[in-house]
């Protein structure tokens, strides 16, 4: 079946420490997106990505870094400079004209 | 800059009564819009779009929406509620005129549909 995986569901660490999220897609999107959701405020975009070895900040990109040496993947790395970044964090990808296809989602907690 | 209104944070409505979930957006180009319904602990999953065309969308389970250039309104409309459809509901918006595809959210609304 063709679809997004995020991994892990469930990630927790220490504060001041890295994390690094995964997305693999396998449906041939040239475009993928890292959205945060917070309880009240909906979706903000992170980062995103419309072709490979490219991307741009998103409304939120503060803290955040990420990579897209792959057309599947599009790692999410939160380094220690976020500074709130208990989150649920979604992934999604796009084709050409289609909508958006989100994975499950990663929810961090940071303590 | 685009942005999208969801004035309701939760909508109630009993099983078998029409239900509208309502939304607004602001865009300086033409609008591209989309209706989302998320589950507990889940990604989110399309339900249908606008681009052009008729300003009467149909979608998955029975919803359709209803697009007015006029009142920039794209409100989530269903003739029959279930119970099942109970779950967070998103309205997003991408602006056609700029060559930016990923999609501005509005802050969700709850629907929670009584038996």
């Amino acid at each position: 079946d063709g679809g997004i995986t995020q991994s892990p569901k469930y990630l927790f660490r220490k504060e001041g420490q890295n994390v690094t999220l995964s997305c693999e897609q396998n449906l041939n999107h040239d475009a993928m997106y890292w959205y945060r959701q917070d309880p009240g405020q909906g979706l903000r975009l992170i980062y995103y990505s419309q072709i490979v070895n490219d991307f741009q900040k998103g409304d939120i990109a503060e803290g955040y870094s990420v990579s897209r040496e792959k057309k599947e993947s599009f790692p999410l790395t939160v380094t220690s400079a976020q500074k709130n970044p208990t989150a649920f964090y979604l992934c999604a990808s796009s084709g050409s004209g289609s909508p958006l296809h989100f994975g499950n989602g990663t929810r961090l907690t940071v303590t | 800059a685009q942005s999208v209104a969801q004035p309701e944070d939760q909508v109630n409505v009993a099983e078998g009564n029409p239900l509208t979930v309502k939304c607004t957006y602001s865009v300086s180009g033409n609008p591209y819009l989309f209706w989302y319904v998320q589950y507990p602990n889940r990604g989110l999953q399309f339900l249908l779009k606008y681009i052009t065309g008729d300003n009467l969308v149909k979608g998955s389970y029975g919803f359709e929406a209803e697009f007015n250039k006029s009142q920039t309104s794209f409100h989530l409309k269903k003739p029959s509620a279930l119970v099942s459809d109970s779950a967070l509901y998103f309205c997003a918006v991408r602006d056609l005129d700029t060559g930016r595809r990923a999609l501005t959210f509005g802050s969700g609304t709850r629907l929670q549909v009584q038996p």
